[in-house]
């Protein structure tokens, strides 16, 4: 079955600075891969997604990179503000189903 | 739109009895349902997924019996933990899914179950 790995587990970053997230996957199979904050107390919230025939994708602030020969995605978010801190998860799914999520990177964002 | 709810957002039980979380899709009709339990610090683990009108496919490990799973309509899923322990206390998250070219799922905002 398919296995996500996320680093780092952590991560401090100062006010405006850019954060990054790695995530790996086993199954080559799997071409659907969200990213999801998760505040404190509330359900995850997609934040930005990326299929596998596409290579790159940004929303403002936040990317996603897509390497499948590699099989590892990135998040990528700039100007980082104090409201980016959380707990970001990715994810990998085929076809939207079985989703199998990474363990998490609680991101600090410090004033 | 695509927002789920989930109620209630936290309950306290007793130990040995049952209790039930309702996952609603709001503004659109949810072909598949999913639940996931979360500990603190830890990331989400599919519990069970459902088709409507269909039974519930259950991850291995979960007990069907113990997690009873429901959903009789295109905007509703229940789960019921059955004669709940104070190991069962966790966060119990739905999400929900459209038919399509769509793959995302819409997340509810999660259930606080604390089993004393």
């Amino acid at each position: 079955g398919e296995n996500v790995e996320q680093h780092p587990s952590t991560l401090s970053v100062q006010e405006g600075d850019s954060a990054v997230i790695k995530c790996t996957y086993s199954d080559s199979a799997s071409n659907y891969f969200p990213w999801y904050k998760q505040e404190l107390g509330k359900g995850p919230q997609l934040i930005i997604d990326i299929r596998s025939n596409v290579g790159e994708k940004k929303d403002q602030r936040i990317a996603v990179t897509l390497n499948k020969t590699a099989k590892h995605f990135s998040l990528h978010i700039t100007e980082t503000q104090p409201e980016d801190s959380a707990v970001y998860f990715c994810a990998a799914s085929y076809y939207g189903q079985n989703f199998v999520f990474g363990p998490g990177t609680r991101l600090s964002v410090l004033p | 739109g695509a927002v789920v709810s989930q109620h209630p957002s936290w309950v306290i039980c007793k130990s040995g009895t049952s209790v039930k979380i309702e996952c609603r899709s709001l503004d659109f009709q949810a072909t598949t349902m999913f639940w996931y339990r979360q500990f603190p610090k830890q990331s989400l683990m599919l519990m069970a997924t459902s088709n409507e009108g269909s039974k519930a496919t259950y991850e291995q490990g979960v007990e069907k019996d113990k997690f009873l799973i429901n959903h009789a309509s295109l905007t509703l899923s229940t789960l019921t933990v059955t004669s709940a322990h104070p190991e069962d206390s966790s966060f119990y998250i739905c999400s929900a899914s459209t038919s399509g070219d769509t793959y995302e799922q819409y997340f509810g905002p999660g259930t606080r179950l604390t089993v004393t």
